[in-house]
């Protein structure tokens, strides 16, 4: 059974671009949370979706990020039109249900805006 | 609103002593507790978890963490490091009960463990 797969692994975007960033759950897994990781802090909650509905947003920032976790494929992360500040690592995690006392971690995406 | 607190950037030991890394936490209700490492350029792995029972858990790689109702801290211990332990360690808390999801991190402790 893999494990909770994001990619790309690395990502350069110039300023202004869009980023797209992807997550595959565990098998049997249908609830996503995304979380950031800026450096030198650790990880911000930013989103939470399951199939085709988000759940709770309310560590997403206001403007130029959004997320969705379609009935098929994987969820995407997508920020439009890149800023420097917008350099970090973004995990992914995966739960069998909500609440379940164990989320699996992805290996994250590192983007890096230049 | 719950928060963890991880009051060392660095700890450093000499391998083969104890390891001690620290974590007190502020949830509303009882809480569930997890460590987390992350070695360089990887991913978050699990080590361990507190959900509820015994207050000491052990977990992978031979780590271990207590939880401690009173003074609201969850401690990560190793009786003997490794060169390999080196790694950047994160204490998490979320409120207990299937309503909860969402994770509050530390800001992480950087371990060095010196041969």
């Amino acid at each position: 059974n893999a494990g909770v797969m994001q990619n790309p692994r690395h990502l350069v975007r110039r300023r202004g671009q869009e980023a797209r960033l992807r997550c595959s759950p565990m098998k049997g897994h249908s609830h996503v949370y995304w979380y950031r990781q800026l450096p030198e802090e650790g990880l911000k909650f930013m989103v939470y979706l399951q199939k085709e509905n988000i759940i709770d947003e309310s560590g997403m920032p206001k403007e130029r990020f959004s997320a969705e976790f379609p009935k098929e494929g994987p969820s995407i992360l997508r920020i439009q039109q890149v800023v420097r500040g917008d350099s970090a690592a973004y995990f992914c995690a995966s739960s069998i249900r909500q609440g379940g006392t164990e989320a699996f971690f992805g290996q994250g995406t590192r983007l890096t805006v230049v | 609103a719950q928060s963890v607190a991880q009051p060392e950037d660095q700890v450093n030991v000499a391998e083969g002593n104890p390891l001690t890394v620290k974590c007190t936490y502020s949830v509303s209700g009882n809480p569930y507790l997890f460590w987390y490492v992350q070695y360089p350029n990887r991913g978050l792995q699990f080590l361990l978890k507190y959900i509820t029972g015994d207050n000491l858990v052990k977990g992978s790689y031979g780590f271990e963490a207590e939880f401690n109702k009173s003074q609201t801290s969850f401690h990560l211990k190793k009786p003997s490091a490794l060169v390999s332990d080196s790694a950047l360690y994160f204490c998490a808390v979320r409120a207990a009960g299937s309503n909860d999801y969402k994770l509050s991190f530390g800001a992480g402790t950087t371990v060095t463990v010196r041969a």
